[in-house]
């Protein structure tokens, strides 16, 4: 089946780290385009990160510098390293993946998970 | 960046409708536009990729059309489980980016 789990969600302080996980099942990461999206509490979704199947990553402005994305081919897993985390930045946080030539529809999303920073 | 301005952002409406929805890009996008199906506590799901093309497994009462910088969603008789929020999305350009939403419920 093919499926993305992601893991790593949590409460954590302003200024804080979290490290997400999104695990995919079914097919390769490495060969698609994958995607992190957000939704915070009573507002839209938001694009925040992509990692392309040749390893260049880009970011939403709002994330930059602070977020990173990555991906264990080994391990055939996603990672977004959250550093100077802010209560902005709380959220379900979707990974999501995308086409293999080009980025094209999020076909597939995991179930996301719930990053809270407060005090 | 690209802007997505959806239009309406809420719309009340009854089982059996035909419901549309409009999206407008603030520079033309070509194609590259999707639109998903947001419920509460689900992951978004995707209907329509590029513009106009079903995603497999999605009823054919869901259709997209459009190119450049205006696009419709339109769903040609709702179903009671169609209720939710509707969202487009461009991939012509980096960032990616949502409209703000159209939020469908029941009259």
């Amino acid at each position: 089946e093919v499926q993305l789990v992601e893991s790593g969600g949590g409460l954590v302080q302003p200024g804080g780290s979290l490290r997400l996980s999104c695990a995919a099942s079914g097919f390769t990461v490495r060969r698609h385009y994958m995607s992190w999206v957000r939704q915070a509490p009573g507002k839209g979704l938001e694009w925040v990160s992509v990692i392309y199947s040749g390893g260049s990553t880009y970011y939403a402005d709002s994330v930059k510098d602070r977020l990173t994305i990555s991906r264990d081919n080994s391990n055939n897993t996603v990672y977004l390293e959250m550093n100077s985390l802010r209560p902005e930045d709380t959220a379900v946080y979707y990974c999501a993946r995308g086409g293999t030539i080009i980025p094209g529809g999020f076909d597939i999303w995991g179930q996301g998970t719930m990053v809270t920073v407060s005090s | 960046d690209i802007q997505m301005t959806q239009s309406p952002s809420s719309l009340s409406a009854s089982v059996g409708d035909r419901v549309t929805i409009t999206c407008q890009a603030s520079q033309d996008i070509s194609n590259f536009l999707n639109w998903y199906q947001k419920k509460p506590g689900k992951a978004p799901k995707l209907l329509i990729y590029d513009a106009s093309d079903l995603e497999t497994g999605v009823p054919s009462r869901f259709s997209g059309s459009g190119s450049g910088t205006d696009f419709t969603f339109t769903i040609s008789s709702l179903q009671p489980e169609d209720f939710a929020t509707y969202y487009c999305q461009q991939y012509a350009n980096l960032p990616y980016t949502f409209g703000q939403g159209t939020n469908l419920d029941i009259k």
